[in-house]
């Protein structure tokens, strides 16, 4: 099957410092990327949709000052939490449907802990 | 409003026996079905999915799931359980197709006892 990897996949940072995630498309071209994120024994709630060569799209609630996405490329997405603070401790999850599979590719997830 | 429920958060089963997960999701119309498993310091994998057609799907590792349109459920079954299927299963739901995002359940954590 696809792969879609995610880099680091621990994080543990001080509070205000900004941390990027990234999320990768191994063997296949993403034009559209997801990010979740996944508090502690719950569900995994959609954030953003990240658009190659256009701006993400924020699900309602998520701050996009905060949550920035950067679609570098067909193989590339960027999160960035910046000015991280303990509450956005959480894990991070992002996806990558493959055309003509009807299916999306989970990247293992980002463990991000800030102190 | 459109949701994924569910309702079990915690089940443990014997080794052997029989499993059923309930899924129901409230969508106006038919949408994309899918059970994802998740293990501890992995990633998502696909059980499997539902789209059209045959209501009773079949996945990997032994689970199936049936779709009921009347009772707006796609509950994921598996006859014979095994140690190594404790972990979090998750409903989810694509209301526009398998293509886009996906609404997850709050997940159902399984406990295996030997």
């Amino acid at each position: 099957g696809a792969v879609v990897s995610q880099h680091p996949s621990r994080v543990i940072c001080k509070s205000g410092t900004s941390v990027k995630i990234e999320c990768r498309s191994l063997d296949f071209q993403a034009t559209t990327m997801f990010w979740y994120r996944q508090f502690p024994k719950q569900s995994l709630m959609l954030m953003a949709t990240s658009n190659e060569g256009s701006k993400a799209t924020y699900e309602q609630g998520v701050e996009k000052d905060k949550f920035l996405i950067n679609h570098a490329s067909l193989t590339l997405s960027t999160l960035t939490v910046t000015s991280a603070h303990p509450e956005d401790s959480s894990f991070y999850i992002c996806s990558a449907p493959r055309q003509g599979s009807d299916e999306q590719f989970f990247g293992p997830g980002t463990r991000l802990t800030v102190l | 409003a459109q949701s994924v429920t569910q309702p079990d958060i915690h089940i443990t089963v014997s080794e052997g026996a029989s499993l059923e997960l309930r899924c129901n999701y409230s969508y106006g119309a038919t949408p994309y079905l899918f059970w994802y498993v998740q293990s501890p310091g992995q990633g998502l994998q696909l059980l499997l999915k539902y789209f059209s057609g045959d209501t009773l799907v079949q996945g990997i590792k032994g689970f199936e799931a049936e779709f009921k349109r009347s009772q707006s459920s796609f509950n994921l079954r598996k006859p014979s359980v095994h140690w190594s299927d404790a972990a979090e299963y998750f409903c989810a739901v694509a209301p526009s197709g398998g293509y886009n995002k996906l609404i997850f359940g709050a997940g159902t954590r399984l406990a295996v006892h030997p």
